[in-house]
């Protein structure tokens, strides 16, 4: 059973730059027809979709997100990144991933289409305080 | 970005009783192409992430109770619980998945009456 499971640093302070990872159980990686997603909510903005990644490395971002975050993998290892370059207040979320279902979707290399998000990990909170 | 609003945001059901929830988006998420719904609905119990309850706006994801239903087409689609059992406490979303950037309601809380 495909299991998924955040990790990341609990509490930042504004402008830092933070790192969360979500390691793969149950499974691999390495599939065309997923891709690996980082979602996530918070009281005001509810759920957010923020990026997704290929076992190739190739992410697709949502542009309100694009110009400040990362997504990095590892298939050897079995875990997929996100990192935010400088964080604010309105980053405190609790922060999901998720597999990307992507079967019988357009994908480009300049844009791609996904499906729905499951399974789910537990999540994490990212709290941004001074 | 596809604007998703459900209403109510929240209601309370008796033990038993039918609960129905609605979701409109801004624009259809109807293709023509496949005739299909581009649209799920996922349940968030306390302290947990959300799950996939329902894919292609009426497909049940495999092990959710037949006690979930999912309707509608291009606009308004419809979730019904139709006999509330106690563990189906939670806040219910949907979620189009048509545009490359996919998003969600703001999420419907089901409690007991």
């Amino acid at each position: 059973q495909l299991q998924l499971q955040e990790s990341g640093p609990g509490l930042v302070k504004p402008s830092e730059a933070v790192s969360l990872t979500c390691t793969v159980s149950g499974g691999s990686l390495t599939t065309t027809s997923y891709s690996w997603a980082w979602i996530r909510q918070s009281p005001g903005q509810g759920l957010e979709w923020i990026g997704s990644i290929y076992d190739s490395g190739t992410a697709y971002y949502n542009p309100s997100f694009k110009s400040r975050v990362t997504m990095s993998v590892d298939t050897s290892k079995n875990y997929f990144s996100l990192k935010f370059s400088s964080v604010i207040a309105a980053d405190t979320a609790t922060y999901y991933c998720a597999r990307h279902d992507a079967r019988q979707r357009y994908c480009s290399i300049n844009i791609c289409y996904f499906n729905w998000f499951d399974p789910w990990g537990p999540g994490t909170l990212v709290t941004v305080s001074s | 970005d596809i604007v998703m609003t459900q209403s109510p945001d929240s209601l309370a059901v008796s033990l038993g009783e039918r609960a129905t929830i609605n979701c409109k988006s801004s624009q259809s998420v109807l293709y023509s192409v496949d005739n299909k719904n581009y649209l799920g609905w996922y349940q968030q119990k306390p302290g947990q992430p959300p799950k996939l309850l329902i894919y292609w706006a009426s497909t049940r994801e495999f092990g959710v109770p037949d006690r979930f239903s999912g309707s509608g087409s291009g606009t308004d689609f419809t979730l019904t619980i139709s006999s509330l059992q106690a563990e189906d406490v939670a806040v219910y979303y949907c979620q189009q998945y048509y545009e490359r950037v996919s998003t969600f309601g703001q999420g419907t809380k089901v409690e007991i009456k």
